[in-house]
């Protein structure tokens, strides 16, 4: 079975400095893997997805990603925090042609922007 | 465009009671369909998915159930609630298979059992 693994539950940047949320995943085949944010309260928003097209991957509010198959990961970045990138990011997985397979999570990183 | 409503926003319900959450779908057809809930610390878990009327399989064994009596409707169940019970409950709906098309999810349902 596919797991994602999210190093660090919390991480602390300053403004201005750069982002980066650390996924790796387990899979007998290589998957599609999602990065997903959520602000208090709220439900998830799709960031970014990787499905075996481009590696490095661009998404939305400057956000990306690169798929490393040898290292297994799929960290995301961004060159430049602001305070509303203070959220819970999570990194998710599912095989490709999986069917109806729900993607299965990692545990969250809570990001937070130091003024 | 597809949309995907969830109600109630939030819950508090005491132990023993009966629960009822429903999630629906617009703007597409045949969608799959999912709840999951995130609880404290432990990330999101996938309790149910759906990828037709009447056909539910079920992830994880508990004290809940769920049910899509229509194409674009799931409901998710329990007879008598637990504390373990709470938590912030999330639907989702994708199509075709594998996740090509992403999935997407509504705004969450806070159960608080008390």
């Amino acid at each position: 079975a596919q797991s994602v693994t999210q190093l660090g539950s919390h991480v602390s940047v300053s403004e201005g400095a750069l982002v980066l949320l650390r996924c790796n995943y387990s899979s007998s085949v290589p998957p599609y893997l999602f990065w997903y944010v959520q602000y208090p309260n709220q439900g998830l928003q799709l960031l970014l997805k990787y499905t075996s097209a481009a590696t490095l991957v661009k998404g939305i509010n400057g956000f990306e990603a690169e798929f490393k198959k040898s290292e297994t990961s799929f960290h995301l970045t961004k060159p430049s925090a602001h305070m509303s990138d203070a959220a819970e990011y999570f990194c998710a997985v599912v095989l490709p042609g999986g069917g109806a397979d729900g993607l299965t999570f990692g545990k969250g990183t809570h990001l937070i922007i130091q003024p | 465009s597809q949309t995907i409503h969830q109600w109630p926003a939030t819950l508090v319900q005491p132990v023993g009671s009966p629960l009822s959450l429903e999630c629906t779908v617009e703007g597409t057809s045949n969608p799959n369909l999912y709840w999951y809930r995130q609880a404290a610390g432990r990330g999101l878990q996938l309790l149910f998915y759906s990828v037709g009327i009447g056909q539910i399989s079920s992830e994880v064994p508990q004290n809940l159930s769920a049910s899509r009596p229509q194409d674009r409707q799931f409901i998710l169940s329990s007879k008598k609630l637990l504390l373990s019970d709470s938590g912030f409950y999330l639907c989702a709906w994708s199509v075709g298979g594998g996740g090509y098309y992403g999935y997407t999810f509504g705004s969450g349902t806070r159960l608080t059992v008390v």
